[in-house]
């Protein structure tokens, strides 16, 4: 299964905008782009995901590389409550079941 | 809607001792997985199903055993816990298609002392 890169940590203030990088040089075709959050004790959340074209939703907006390769999270705005550990996964119909995590990226906001 | 429901929330265990973490969702999901966290780490897979009947392995699988007997469950077993299995632990369902989303429980806080 491919595999996804991601900085160990960024920083951000508040009502800024944040901009969280993923590397997927080796997706496939039919590997969708999820991203989640975890916030402080709690289980990781659902936030965005797309395949091919730029999405976007209440929570944030998803900018997709024309070659698939990488993607960037893009919050517009971020608040306190955005300070959580974004994960960035691929999922397909064969593996949507046994998705794998790496450490994601800590995103600090100060305010 | 409830979700995905872990029950317990805490709970200490002594070296050696036995214990089901017990995992519910009421989505009707066919898959369920199980992933540990530790300290300042990611998410790693344990076990996971596609359906009733139907469990593999995932990245860690040692020292933890799994069964799906109905679509809703999917308990988690340590058999002889260890001071190393100490972690949070998180379930997770969701549906099939790789263009859905996933559910994850609040988790189980485990420390074996």
């Amino acid at each position: 299964d491919a595999k996804t890169t991601q900085p160990n940590s960024m920083e951000s203030n508040e009502e800024e905008p944040v901009h969280l990088p993923c590397n997927h040089s080796t997706i496939s075709g039919t590997d969708y782009i999820h991203w989640y959050r975890q916030l402080p004790s709690q289980g990781p959340e659902y936030v965005i995901h797309g395949l091919t074209s730029n999405v976007n939703n209440r929570m944030a907006s998803l900018a997709i590389a024309e070659d698939r390769k990488s993607s960037t999270l893009i919050l517009h705005r971020a608040t306190l409550r955005d300070a959580a550990v974004y994960y960035c996964i691929l999922r397909n119909n064969t593996n949507a079941g046994k998705s794998t995590f790496g450490d994601g990226t800590t995103l600090t906001v100060k305010p | 809607n409830a979700g995905v429901t872990q029950t317990p929330k805490f709970q200490v265990l002594k070296t050696g001792q036995s214990m089901t973490l017990q995992c519910a969702q009421d989505m009707n999901h066919e898959y369920m997985s199980w992933y540990r966290q530790d300290p300042g780490m990611g998410l790693r897979l344990i076990h996971y199903s596609v359906g009733a009947g139907i469990t593999d392995q995932g990245e860690v699988p040692n020292g933890y055993n799994v069964s799906r007997s109905t679509t809703e469950d999917f308990p988690l077993r340590l058999l002889s816990a260890a001071p190393s299995q100490t972690s949070v632990y998180f379930c997770a369902s969701n549906s099939p298609e790789g263009n859905t989303e996933a559910f994850f429980g609040q988790g189980t806080r485990l420390t074996v002392v």
